[in-house]
């Protein structure tokens, strides 16, 4: 029962901005939007959460639409070490204590 | 500030062999998790620390597996008579949540690979 819809790859090419859009049209009003990525070999690594408002921080920005089924990963300005595997999940914000990650999306940056 | 850091970074060892992984948490971080990663795979739970409360055990897959964690600290993820299906990377996080409270981010370490041969 996947809670989110990713694509499984992108492509993207260097210095230009990377938008990775996530689909989680089954969110509750209590659930968290987060993104982590995976660089390979290493673990996974936190990028910004949100509920309802946009949000940005020194990684990247999150867009959340107005119904919330929806967001987009921006990273504006893409370099080579954001190739990674970039995950999307929706967390109640009681939640129990896992994290579950699906497929994600591959992200290549190219030069 | 230190982040999460494991050791060994890798392991091999033998099918039959008890193996201890370690798992140094952000100082201060009250939450402790581990997870699982198979080759191409996404995360598997097995086992988290709140505090001084009793650990959640729900994702250990086998009574072959354990954790400890001491002084709130430093945790040790123990596999008892390693079997191939148990080669993996074992992943550590850490958070800030409180028992009780809201979800909080958690922040992993690079993790161990285990490969059972």
């Amino acid at each position: 029962d996947a809670k989110t819809t990713q694509p499984p790859s992108m492509d993207c090419a260097e210095g230009r901005a990377a938008n990775l859009p996530c689909n989680h049209s089954t969110i509750s009003g209590n659930e968290y939007v987060y993104w982590y990525r995976q660089i390979h070999s290493q673990g996974p690594q936190y990028i910004i959460h949100g509920l309802k408002n946009n949000e940005t921080n020194e990684m990247a920005s999150l867009i959340i639409t107005e119904d919330r089924k929806s967001s987009t990963l921006i990273l504006p300005h893409a370099t080579l070490r954001d190739t990674a595997v970039y995950y999307c999940i929706v967390i109640p914000y009681n939640a129990g204590n896992m994290l579950t990650f699906g497929g994600g999306t591959r992200l290549m940056v190219k030069p | 500030g230190a982040g999460v850091s494991q050791s060994p970074s890798n392991k091999v060892t033998e099918k039959g062999k008890d193996v201890e992984l370690r798992c140094d948490p952000i100082s201060g971080h009250t939450a402790l998790y581990w997870y699982r990663q198979s080759l191409g795979q996404g995360l598997e739970f097995l086992i988290y620390f709140q505090g001084n409360s009793a650990p959640d055990k729900s994702g250990l897959p086998s009574d072959r597996f354990s954790a400890e964690r001491t002084g709130g600290s430093v945790s040790t993820l123990t596999i008892q008579r390693t079997q191939q299906e148990d080669s993996a990377v074992y992943l550590c996080a850490s958070s800030a949540r409180l028992a009780g409270g809201p979800l909080d981010t958690q922040y992993f370490g690079p993790g161990t690979r285990l490969t059972v041969l």
